[in-house]
């Protein structure tokens, strides 16, 4: 079977409830952050972005929060369905390099 | 956003030999990088695969050991030369659109199992 998330932190929920999945950043120069949903054997999927310029960003059934101070990072996921199911990882960027440099990820699983 | 295809999706070889990997875009794009994603991990970046020159490698990969081509705007390849247990991973491409976007997209990846 895949082995992604195999040893990630791992968050649980009943189906219906909302998430939320927390990550801490490294850099304060870090200007742009980015969550990535991966399903098992598949690659790192967008969800949604945020830019250091705003603290909160909304998509559908997906809020981004930025807390700067603290260097913090979190994607809620309202009302979780098992197709949620997933490891999620937070990625950052700098303004002036094209890299991301990816968090280590959380394993979402999504119980009935 | 941007169709991403790799090949092979997977792999499984001997110790000692090489694998080419490659990555192939449906548009043109600006920028294009390797990442390598081992067992349980997060991502990691290898490379970024410039157009018509060397690749850019990050601390920890060599271009003996990976080498990259990258000969236009929506194709690049991944060599894992020399290959040992520990490059049991998978390898993934991403691709930045322009320069306007910071957003990378990713290809569903090659999964390396080395024996």
């Amino acid at each position: 079977g895949e082995s992604v998330g195999l040893h990630l932190p791992t968050l649980s929920v009943q189906e219906g409830d909302n998430s939320i999945i927390n990550c801490a950043y490294s850099n304060s120069a870090s200007d742009y952050f980015i969550w990535y949903k991966q399903e098992s054997g598949k690659g790192p999927q967008f969800i949604i972005d945020i830019r250091s310029n705003m603290d909160k960003r909304q998509g559908q059934r997906v809020t981004v929060l930025l807390n700067k101070t603290v260097k913090h990072l979190s994607l809620q996921i309202a009302a979780t369905q098992p197709g949620d199911s997933a490891v999620y990882f937070c990625a950052e960027n700098s303004y002036n390099t094209d890299k991301l440099i990816f968090g280590t990820g959380t394993r979402l699983q999504v119980f009935p | 956003s941007a169709v991403i295809s790799q090949k092979p999706s997977r792999d499984i070889c001997q110790r000692g030999t090489s694998l080419t990997i490659q990555c192939q875009v449906d548009s043109q794009v600006t920028m294009m990088f390797w990442y390598r994603q081992q067992p349980g991990q997060s991502l990691t970046l290898i490379a970024t695969a410039n157009q018509g020159s060397e690749a850019t490698y990050e601390s920890g990969f060599v271009i003996d050991k990976f080498p990259i081509s990258r000969p236009n705007l929506t194709f690049s390849t991944l060599t894992v030369s020399n290959m040992s247990p520990e490059d049991s991973s998978i390898y993934l491409c991403s691709v930045l659109l322009s320069r306007r976007t910071d957003t990378q997209y990713f290809g569903p990846g090659t999964r390396l199992t080395v024996l």
